[in-house]
C-alpha cells in the first residue's frame, strides 16, 4: 500500500518564476491538505482539497492555486516566486467522513527561490 | 485562531533517558496527532489522540481535552529518536491542522 508520495523532491527556481508541485494520496483517501513549512518553524496550512474543489484556505496569497484530479491527486502552483516562498512544501491526505480524521504526510517538496 | 504551544523548545538526552513533551492548545479540538520529523523532512504519525491514552512500543500519549493539554511519552530512547516533535490540532469549524512550534531532541550515544 504506497503512502503519500510526492515530485519533485527538490527544485530550485528564479524570483518571477512559476512553480508546479504533485501529490499523489495514500490509496484510500480522497482529500489533500498542502502545507508550507519554512526553516525552523511548524507547517502551514495552504489549502484543502475535495471533491475535486478547495474546501478551505489558509492565510496565503492568490499566487497560491491547487487543484484536485478526479483520481484525487492534487496539483501546488505558485505563480510570481519571492524568495520568501523557499520552503519544505508537505501534503497531507486523509479520509473525509464529515469531521477530520487522520492526516498523512507525504515526504515534501524542497523549493529554493533565488 | 487556535493557539498551539510546545515545551520544551529543546531537548537533549542520553541515550536511555525518558523523557516527557508537553503540548497546550488555547480551544478545544475535535483533532490531535503527533508527528516525528525526521532529519530528511518526513513528518511521521505518531499517534492520533484527540482524548485518552495511547501506548505504542516506546512511546505514549495522553490528552487531556478538558485541560487542554496533551503529553507525549518517550522512554529509554535511542540516536533513532533524534528530530523534531510536532503537535497539531484540528477544531470543529475547520479542517485544517494547526501546528505547533515543535520540540527539538537530540539523543547523543
Amino acid at each position: 500500500d504506497a503512502g503519500v508520495t510526492q515530485s519533485p523532491t527538490h527544485l530550485i527556481k528564479t524570483r518571477g518564476q512559476q512553480v508546479t508541485l504533485r501529490c499523489s494520496p495514500k490509496s484510500g483517501h480522497d482529500t489533500v491538505s498542502w502545507y508550507q513549512q519554512a526553516l525552523g518553524q511548524g507547517p502551514q496550512f495552504i489549502f484543502q482539497y475535495y471533491e475535486e474543489e478547495e474546501r478551505q484556505r489558509g492565510n496565503f496569497p492568490d499566487r497560491f492555486s491547487g487543484h484536485q484530479f478526479p483520481n484525487y491527486s492534487s496539483e501546488l502552483n505558485v505563480n510570481a516566486l519571492l524568495l520568501g516562498d523557499s520552503a519544505l512544501y508537505l501534503c497531507a491526505s486523509s479520509s473525509y467522513r464529515g469531521f477530520q480524521e487522520t492526516q498523512y504526510f507525504g515526504p515534501g517538496t524542497r523549493l529554493l527561490v533565488l | 485562531g487556535i493557539q498551539v504551544e510546545q515545551s520544551p523548545p529543546d531537548l537533549i538526552l542520553q541515550e536511555g533517558a525518558n523523557s516527557t513533551l508537553r503540548c497546550n492548545f488555547s480551544d478545544s479540538v475535535n483533532n490531535l496527532q503527533w508527528f516525528h520529523q525526521n532529519p530528511w523532512g518526513q513528518l511521521i504519525n505518531l499517534f492520533y489522540i484527540p482524548s485518552g491514552t495511547k501506548q505504542n512500543g516506546r512511546l505514549s500519549a495522553t490528552t487531556v481535552a478538558t485541560e487542554r493539554y496533551s503529553l507525549l511519552y518517550i522512554s529509554s530512547s535511542q540516536t533513532t529518536d533524534s528530530g523534531v516533535y510536532f503537535c497539531a490540532v484540528g477544531s470543529y469549524n475547520t479542517d485544517k491542522l494547526i501546528f505547533g512550534t515543535g520540540t527539538r531532541l537530540q539523543v547523543f550515544p
